[in-house]
């Protein structure tokens, strides 16, 4: 199985600072098709997740621009270049290039100070 | 816009089998992936299983033998089926769907919880 490593697990941002999160995996998510299968979520408290970015850097629908994916291979990082109130929660990296079986990370806590 | 809803009783006894449907509306169930996503409580995201609407099934490795899916297209439902249940199934289930092969989850239910205990 391809594992899905994200560091840090917490961070704690004041607002309008910027935060960044690393996801690493086990193995390489660019498929043949040319296209990595690379996904970032955010869980907020008591909520469902919510998705934010797929194949690494495009912006789901009504996702604000202050978050943008990046990274190639097995390196990926999700940037928040201006952290606001509404962001707080859990964020995760899926990957879904090896199927049939979907993989996320543990997941990141980002807190506000 | 789409919506998912997932229902299914809350409590479940060791060693039964845990039944949940998801409803689809306002959009076709037809031609997507519908997958089982399930959450402990304080723990992080697991795959279970998905259908596609021609009744093709995927399941996780470690859930497959106790998994079943199915879908029913004239009543935009599916449902997942999970046997032999012990406290370890206890979590919050959703239900959320792919539009391709290997896409991701572009909609989600709101989940449900499930406890397993007699």
């Amino acid at each position: 199985d391809i594992v899905m490593t994200q560091t840090p697990l917490s961070l704690s941002v004041t607002p309008g600072q910027p935060a960044s999160i690393s996801c690493k995996s086990s193995q390489s998510l660019l498929h043949s098709d040319g296209k990595t299968y690379l996904y970032w979520y955010l869980q907020k408290p008591g909520q469902s997740p919510q998705p934010l970015i797929y194949e690494i850097s495009n912006r789901f629908s009504g996702v604000p621009d202050r978050f943008s994916g990046s990274g190639s291979g097995t390196d990926f990082t999700l940037k928040i270049s201006r952290v606001e109130a509404e962001d707080v929660g859990i964020y995760y990296c899926m990957q879904s290039i090896q199927l049939p079986m979907y993989t996320f990370g543990q997941g990141t806590k980002l807190e506000i100070k | 816009q789409v919506q998912l809803q997932e229902s299914g009783p809350g409590l479940v006894k060791p060693s039964e089998t845990l039944s949940l449907n998801c409803s689809v509306s306002g959009g076709s169930i037809t031609g997507y992936y519908w997958s089982w996503i399930r959450q402990p409580a304080g723990k992080g995201l697991q795959w279970i299983g998905r259908i596609f609407t021609t009744g093709t099934t995927n399941f996780n490795p470690s859930l497959k033998s106790r998994v079943t899916m199915s879908v029913d297209s004239s009543k935009s439902q599916f449902s997942l089926n999970l046997n032999s249940v012990t406290a370890a199934d206890t979590a919050v289930y959703y239900c959320a769907r792919s539009k391709f092969w290997a896409g991701g989850f572009d909609v989600w239910g709101q989940g449900t919880m499930v406890t397993v205990s007699s």
